[in-house]
């Protein structure tokens, strides 16, 4: 176990809807860094935010945002759902901007 | 953007052989990862190369980097079923933490 707490573990939606992923990280980390895991593109960055800021935008669809709230979680939300967007999707975090980052379990999101 | 590629994608090995993974990236980078993981589970760290020539090793697996050469090696010695899962190695950017990914190697010992 990382520590890296995401909920839900499974999330089944329909097309169009909008969704929240919840990240907690490990307990006094300040980055928190999203990723998106499918058949199609691989393992990909999407962005990461450290003590509440944007810090990297990686290849993330507008549709798509992210924030960092005071208590250092994080929410990933998904809206106008499609397809392919079914995908595992998982948070990392790290004390700091250039350590390791550990793995949450991930979240996997079916569209249908 | 930095590219990362990983090869071979699948690698199907009898228990006991020796094999190695190789990972090309196009770009200057601080660190390189090795991760394993189990079908519909997270990552998990294997080794974290910091430096040129760096060689980490844990059990059967065996890691290395040569920086110049913008190459990695992830070596199995002596391979057993529980090492049968995908190996990624991920390249973060100079000056940041997010981490491209290669495709993964799909690895099966066979008994």
């Amino acid at each position: 176990d990382s520590g890296v707490t995401q909920t839900p573990k499974h999330l089944i939606t329909a097309t169009g809807q909008r969704v929240t992923l919840r990240c907690s990280p490990r307990s006094g980390d300040l980055s928190v860094y999203w990723y998106q895991q499918s058949l199609d593109q691989g393992l990909q960055f999407l962005i990461q935010y450290y003590n509440g800021e944007e810090r990297a935008k990686g290849n993330i669809l507008e549709r798509f945002s992210a924030q960092q709230f005071p208590d250092l979680h994080s929410e990933l939300n998904l809206s106008s759902l499609e397809l392919g967007d079914s995908a595992l999707y998982f948070c990392a975090s790290s004390p700091f901007e250039n350590t390791e980052a550990f793995f949450g379990q991930g979240t996997r999101l079916t569209v249908v | 953007e930095l590219k990362v590629e990983q090869n071979p994608l699948f690698l199907s090995m009898q228990e006991g052989k020796n094999y190695t993974i190789y990972c090309n990236y196009s770009t200057t980078s601080d660190r390189l990862y090795w991760y394993r993981q189990d079908p519909g589970k997270s990552l998990e760290s294997l080794f974290v190369l910091l430096s040129n020539g760096a060689v980490k090793q844990e059990g059967r697996l065996m890691a290395s980097l040569d920086t110049k050469a913008r190459l990695s090696t992830l070596h199995i010695t002596a391979a057993v079923h529980d090492l049968s899962a995908t190996y990624f190695c991920a390249v973060a950017g100079t000056g940041a933490n997010n981490l491209f990914f290669g495709t993964g190697t799909r690895l099966t010992v066979i008994p």
